[in-house]
């Protein structure tokens, strides 16, 4: 059973441009979460999707950046105009239907490393 | 709120024991442990919930008091492969949203 899958694992953008994050949950998940670690610093919550819906987008900056996860294919985070201040690295979780992530373990994809120039 | 974790760094001898702890100026639902090694994802540890609900890792154990919201992670026994950095982080409500803590740096050494 395949774990869950990000990518690219690293990804540059120069300041202003955009950047596409995948993530592809766990087979049977039907809940995802994002989240930013800054170097040296904990995980911060960003938004929780599960298909189709934003459950919870309390951690999301309000502007420049959008999450989806759609009927069909991976969960998409979207930062447009990317600024130096967006680098870290951007985690994907995902857990099994039956209750939220509060309830359920979280498994972790390995992470896309943005760094902008 | 982020939740609180103590001490903030750790050096162990192989087969000493540890303890970390958690705490929450929030009432808690959950709490779930996890270990992250530099550069790498992190690892699913263990999730304790109100109610006394547990699960996770056989070798792993932990607890939660509800009361005091806070729970402790318990490693006995360390081993090299412990060392990496323990988050715990906190479930406020039913709506999947973890707020984790700064994290506690723990090295075993030989």
């Amino acid at each position: 059973n395949a774990g869950v899958m990000q990518n690219p694992r690293h990804l540059v953008r120069r300041r202003g441009q955009e950047a596409r994050l995948r993530c592809s949950p766990m087979k049977g998940h039907s809940h995802v979460y994002w989240y930013r670690q800054l170097p040296e610093e904990g995980l911060k919550f960003m938004v929780y999707l599960q298909k189709e819906n934003i459950i919870d987008e309390s951690g999301m900056p309000k502007e420049r950046f959008s999450a989806e996860f759609p009927k069909e294919g991976p969960s998409i985070l979207r930062i447009q105009q990317v600024v130096r201040g967006d680098s870290a690295a951007y985690f994907c979780a995902s857990s099994p239907p039956g209750g939220t992530g509060s309830y359920n373990e979280q498994f972790f994809g390995p992470g896309t490393r943005l760094t902008v120039l | 709120q982020q939740p609180v974790q103590s001490p903030q760094a750790v050096i162990l001898r192989e087969g000493e024991d540890a303890v970390i702890n958690c705490s929450s100026s929030k009432a808690l639902y959950s709490v779930h442990w996890y270990r992250q090694k530099h550069g790498e994802a992190p690892v699913f540890l263990m999730i304790l919930l109100k109610g006394g609900e547990q699960k996770g890792h056989e070798k792993i154990s932990a607890s939660f008091n509800e009361k005091k919201q806070q729970s402790s992670l318990y490693l006995t026994a360390s081993q090299l492969s412990y060392s990496g950095t323990y988050f715990c982080g906190t479930g406020s409500s039913n709506t999947g949203k973890l707020i984790f803590g700064q994290g506690t740096t723990l090295q075993v050494k030989p």
